[in-house]
């Protein structure tokens, strides 16, 4: 148990959709990072935050945004759904701006 | 930018002989670098790290791995493997500062009685 944790686990919906993602990094890590993971473009980062603001942004598309709250949680909104963004996302922690990442469990999502 | 490469996609290997799963990497500033390993239906969880120091890294779960420089390698390697290793494993290069880890394509262990 890496300490990082993500909700839901699984979650199914429609092509169109909306849905948001949870994660709530180890105690005491102030950055959190997004990485999707599907079988044709593998692991893939997205975005970064650092202490509730935007430090980085990967392949993210334009249909996704992501925020980091005051408890540093932070949540990834992927909206108007398509069925290729039918992946495994993580989330991952580390503390300020150290190297090492902790990934949580993983949010499977299963667009149809 | 930087970039991994692992080599193989897949390693068949018997239970008890002894694996290694290369990687190599391309970077124009310092790395650190990472192994992690996922299990069916699981996230990711860090095998070992490279920061600084001793070039041979020890992990969890029997493994270690070998930083090097003039080769850009960072292979895994385990002297003697068993069944629930049988998992993927990604190879990951990171920077100094906020930096991305960027992650290889993985290599599945396949080990059998």
């Amino acid at each position: 148990d890496s300490g990082v944790t993500q909700t839901p686990k699984h979650l199914i919906t429609a092509t169109g959709q909306r849905v948001t993602l949870r994660c709530s990094p180890r105690s005491g890590d102030l950055s959190v990072y997004w990485y999707q993971q599907s079988l044709d473009q593998g692991l893939q980062f997205l975005i970064q935050y650092y202490n509730g603001e935007e430090r980085a942004k990967g392949n993210i598309l334009e249909r996704f945004s992501a925020q980091q709250f005051p408890d540093l949680h932070s949540e990834l909104n992927l909206s108007s759904l398509e069925l290729g963004d039918s992946a495994l996302y993580f989330c991952a922690s580390s503390v300020a701006d150290q190297e090492t990442q902790y990934f949580g469990p993983g949010t499977r999502l299963l667009v149809l | 930018a930087q970039s991994v490469t692992q080599l193989d996609s897949q390693v068949p290997v018997f239970e008890e002989a002894p694996v290694e799963l290369r990687c190599n990497y391309s970077s124009s500033v310092s790395v650190y670098l990472f192994w992690y390993v996922q299990y069916p239906n699981q996230g990711l969880q860090l095998l070992l790290k490279y920061l600084s120091g001793s070039t041979l890294v020890k992990g969890i779960n029997g493994f270690e791995a070998e930083f090097n420089k003039s080769q850009t390698s960072f292979h895994l390697r385990k002297p003697s493997v068993h069944i629930s290793d049988t998992a993927e494993y990604f190879c990951a290069v990171g920077g100094t500062g906020f930096q991305k880890l960027v992650f290889g394509t993985g290599t599945r262990l396949l080990v059998s009685p």
